[in-house]
């Protein structure tokens, strides 16, 4: 089946440095892909769609200039949290449309972010 | 309002017995229902779809739009079924995926 994968799995960062996170469809063209964030037992919420080649599209509520998204290519997607705070720590998880059946997203593995 | 409820956030059943989850969506249209579960230490992945009316790994689920449920059953649950499970609705083909709280599922020998 489709592949989603995430870079890095697991980071720890100093509060006011900026962190990427890479989500890439290793065996398929993604041309919607995801961004979710969990914390601690709940649920997924989403933060914002993105189409390749455009401007991503983010929920309310979630800052755009402090979740960079830019979605380059058909296979890559980059979240980056720029000048990360103690409350950004997070699980952060993408998925991507377009590889299965003409309904199924795929999700990455996440990436843990710990803002110290 | 879009909605999706899973009124149990934690469930706990002994192996062999029949387990239900339940899901009720308040929705415009007619939505995609999905099941995802996510297992310990591993990532989200696809349950089932009402579109397919499948069975997977022993588990199903009907959709009833009069009651606008979508309530996931197994009739003898085991050990590996213990996991988060999400009921997700989405409006159209490609769009986003709007989770529901989830509901842990424990299966106890």
């Amino acid at each position: 089946g489709a592949v989603v994968s995430q870079h890095p799995s697991r980071v720890i960062c100093k509060s006011g440095t900026s962190v990427k996170i890479e989500c890439r469809s290793l065996d398929f063209q993604a041309t919607t892909m995801f961004w979710y964030r969990q914390f601690p037992k709940q649920s997924l919420m989403l933060m914002a769609t993105s189409n390749e080649g455009s401007k991503a599209t983010y929920e309310q509520g979630v800052e755009k200039d402090k979740f960079l998204i830019n979605h380059a290519s058909l296979t890559l997607s980059t979240l980056t949290v720029t000048s990360a705070h103690p409350e950004d720590s997070s699980f952060y998880i993408c998925s991507a449309g377009g590889g299965g059946g003409p309904n199924e997203q795929f999700f990455g593995p996440g990436t843990r972010l710990t803002v110290l | 309002a879009q909605r999706v409820t899973q009124p149990e956030k934690l469930l706990s059943v002994f192996k062999g017995a029949p387990v239900e989850l339940k899901c009720n969506y308040s929705y415009s249209g007619s939505p995609e229902l999905f099941w995802y579960v996510q297992y310990s230490r591993q990532r989200l992945q696809l349950l089932l779809r009402h579109i397919s009316r499948e069975s997977i790994k022993g588990f199903t689920a009907d959709l009833n739009k009069g009651e606008t449920s979508f309530h996931l059953k197994k009739p003898f649950a085991q050990e590996e079924d213990s996991a988060m499970y999400y009921c997700v609705p989405r409006r159209t083909s490609g769009s986003r995926l709007t989770f529901g709280e989830g509901t842990q599922l424990t299966v106890n020998p």
